[in-house]
């Protein structure tokens, strides 16, 4: 099976960076997602790794180490719409997508 | 409007009812999901189809039936809704057969089976 771990809340300040972990065990790897939903709405794609390092894009970035088993989505200059869930998701050996629980981001003023 | 459409938006059942959850998109996508959302769990995958004539189980397919008998649509069938079934059911699509692309959510349906 697969096993996604990310922390359940976080609370950062408008214009504030905020970094999310997602750690996974998996049979097998060909991909990291993350989404985007904000609360009574769709999930909507962020980024996709499949090779390690740093994807950037505008505000948002996200890391991948393979070996480890670790990706971060970082938000850059919060804004209060920022306030959502992020998801994180792994295309495994399988080629199905495995979600994490998702973590919360509160952005206060 | 390219996108997806699921119907209905809510609904409430009750339970030892047959329901039929609709998923329709435009975007000529090969591969379509059904996932459900509940609390703490996160999205787990029911049913997929990578592309018309196929479909495939997820991680939790007990009690659900899906068809793909062409590109747009993909219902998903509860044959005896359980109150364990209640939960919002999200549908998506990807371009790409073998899922290693962008998936597109649609809006989800909140179902409640008294």
């Amino acid at each position: 099976g697969q096993n996604i771990d990310q922390p359940t809340e976080m609370t950062a300040t408008e214009g504030a960076i905020v970094q999310i972990n997602c750690t996974y065990q998996t049979s097998g790897f060909n991909g990291l997602f993350w989404y985007q939903q904000h609360a009574g709405e769709a999930p909507t794609f962020l980024s996709y790794n499949v090779l390690d390092g740093l994807e950037e894009k505008g505000r948002f970035s996200s890391f991948l180490s393979r070996s480890k088993g670790y990706s971060y989505l970082l938000l850059k200059e919060l804004q209060m719409k920022d306030s959502a869930s992020y998801l994180c998701a792994v295309l495994g050996g399988d080629y199905k997508l495995s979600f994490g629980a998702g973590t919360t981001v509160t952005v206060r003023a | 409007i390219a996108g997806i459409t699921q119907a209905p938006t809510s609904q409430i059942l009750a339970a030892g009812r047959r329901m039929t959850l609709r998923c329709t998109q435009d975007m000529r996508h090969n591969a379509m999901y059904w996932y459900r959302q509940d609390l703490g769990l996160g999205l787990r995958l029911i049913h997929y189809s990578n592309t018309a004539g196929t479909t495939g189980k997820g991680e939790v397919p007990d009690g659900y039936s899906v068809s793909r008998a062409n590109t747009d649509d993909f219902p998903l069938t509860l044959a005896s809704a359980v109150p364990s079934q209640t939960s919002v059911y999200f549908c998506a699509s990807s371009a790409q057969r073998d899922h290693t692309d962008t998936q597109y959510f649609g809006p989800g349906t909140r179902l409640t089976v008294l």
